[in-house]
């Protein structure tokens, strides 16, 4: 099994609809991060958190919220989708001691 | 975090050695260089890393120059699975800012039977 899933793979939503995109990891890791790719251009991350209480701004985090329900789950929201925010969106874990980073498959999130 | 420059393409035949090349001038003495590929559309894979020592691993060895400012990382015997683009990426591992990885459009290395 997958050590980083992200559940769903693909979603189509319309203006103003919130969304969430689920993560979970199975690698024990403390840290997790939720990044945005869009077609072309490397990605960029959203938000990240060091640990359950621990929650922290990326580079484009307008528009966007996250939850730590647990080590192991971290959730990203789009309260009220737009347009611009489709983009492939990944989540990814690292551990405090060797910090390479494990990347889940992918959510591709259209919003029409 | 120090700024990486990588060429946008290049071209391997399978079974030859693929050495992708990374320019990394500003970088400073805390500074780690990661390699990271992502096969389309796929959520990016972890390469390899290093300081200032070269380093090998299963998939793959990363040279670094001695003054920092370069590296290369070379698969042995590239196959048409390698097919991916290719991020250097320099990043702090100290101070809290490890985990910062800064992609930029990386280098698509195409493998060719």
């Amino acid at each position: 099994d997958a050590d980083v899933t992200q559940t769903p793979r693909n979603r189509i939503t319309k203006t103003g609809k919130r969304i969430m995109l689920e993560c979970s990891q199975t690698k024990g890791h403390d840290r997790m991060y939720w990044y945005r790719q869009d077609p072309g251009l490397g990605l960029r991350l959203i938000y990240y958190s060091f640990d359950v209480k621990d929650i922290n701004k990326g580079e484009i985090s307008d528009g966007y919220s996250v939850s730590r329900q647990a080590q192991a789950k971290f959730s990203l929201s789009l309260e009220s989708a737009i347009p611009n925010q489709t983009a492939l969106y990944f989540c990814a874990t690292s551990g405090t001691e060797r910090y390479e980073q494990y990347f889940g498959p992918g959510t591709r999130l259209t919003v029409t | 975090d120090a700024k990486t420059t990588q060429p946008p393409s290049m071209d391997c035949a399978e079974g030859r050695a693929a050495n992708l090349p990374c320019n990394h001038s500003t970088i400073s003495g805390n500074e780690y260089v990661y390699w990271y590929r992502q096969i389309h559309s796929q959520g990016p894979q972890y390469i390899i890393h290093g300081l200032k020592n070269n380093e090998t691993n299963e998939m793959a060895s990363l040279i670094i120059t001695e003054d920092r400012k370069s590296s290369t990382l070379i698969l042995p015997h590239a196959t048409l699975r390698d097919t991916a683009v290719y991020y250097c990426i320099v990043t702090g591992n100290s101070g809290g800012s490890n985990y910062k990885l800064t992609f930029g459009k990386g280098t698509l290395l195409t493998v060719n039977p």
